[in-house]
């Protein structure tokens, strides 16, 4: 059972360059999110999604796009990357139920020079 | 999501219990209140969450004050592997989960 699991790891982009970043679960979760966290900092939320087909936008959306075109997979994509996009990614996914564990996979760090 | 206080960093030693304090004065009747943990390099791990009443599970503890405004993460004997920065957070809200700056926790051997 491999989880929640991020690709790629690393990436290292130029400013203007475009990307996405996959994340993929295979516990059957409904919730899925995606995060970033600059040095010293905490999470921060991007977009999240409460099922296949659906997303929507958290604290921090403006730059990226979204899309859940089947349950298991969200994709985060930038357009145009820039500096300011540097950071750590963390994707989680979580069962319904109002309460539930999320599980978070193990990052990719993104550089943007 | 309503906000949380926590202290920036703590220390405890090795073997011995560790208190990790929040603070929520302004929480409402239908926050729960969540922890979770993030290890060096590491996603962050869910470790326990509570309404009002106390909760204990392998991991550790939580202890809510009876007017909900704080509590208190309790790891019963820190080890090493403890080290990590603990984040507090309340859920009122299914579809989203919103994290703060959170507790550095330093174990000394």
């Amino acid at each position: 059972n491999a989880g929640v699991t991020q690709t790629p790891k690393f990436r290292v982009l130029k400013t203007g360059q475009s990307m996405t970043l996959l994340c993929a679960q295979d516990m059957n979760h409904e919730y899925m999110y995606w995060y970033r966290q600059d040095p010293g900092m905490g999470l921060r939320l991007i977009h999240y999604s409460v099922g296949e087909g659906t997303t929507a936008k958290g604290e921090v959306p403006d730059g990226y796009n979204v899309s859940r075109l089947k349950k298991q997979n969200f994709l985060l994509g930038l357009e145009s990357a820039a500096p300011s996009q540097t950071s750590v990614y963390f994707c989680a996914s979580r069962t319904g139920g109002l309460h539930t564990e999320a599980f978070f996979g193990q990052g990719t760090r993104l550089t943007v020079v | 999501d309503a906000k949380t206080t926590q202290p920036n960093s703590m220390e405890s030693n090795e073997e011995e219990p560790v208190h990790l304090p929040c603070n929520h004065s302004t929480i409402s009747g239908t926050d729960y209140i969540h922890w979770y943990r993030q290890l060096p390099s590491q996603g962050p791990e869910y470790v326990i969450h509570g309404l009002t009443s106390n909760v204990n599970n392998r991991m550790a503890s939580l202890a809510i004050a009876e007017d909900r405004k704080s509590s208190t993460l309790i790891l019963h004997r820190a080890t090493l592997r403890d080290a990590a920065v603990y984040y507090c957070i309340l859920r009122d809200d299914p579809n989203q989960f919103y994290f703060g700056t959170g507790t550095s926790l330093t174990v000394i051997p």
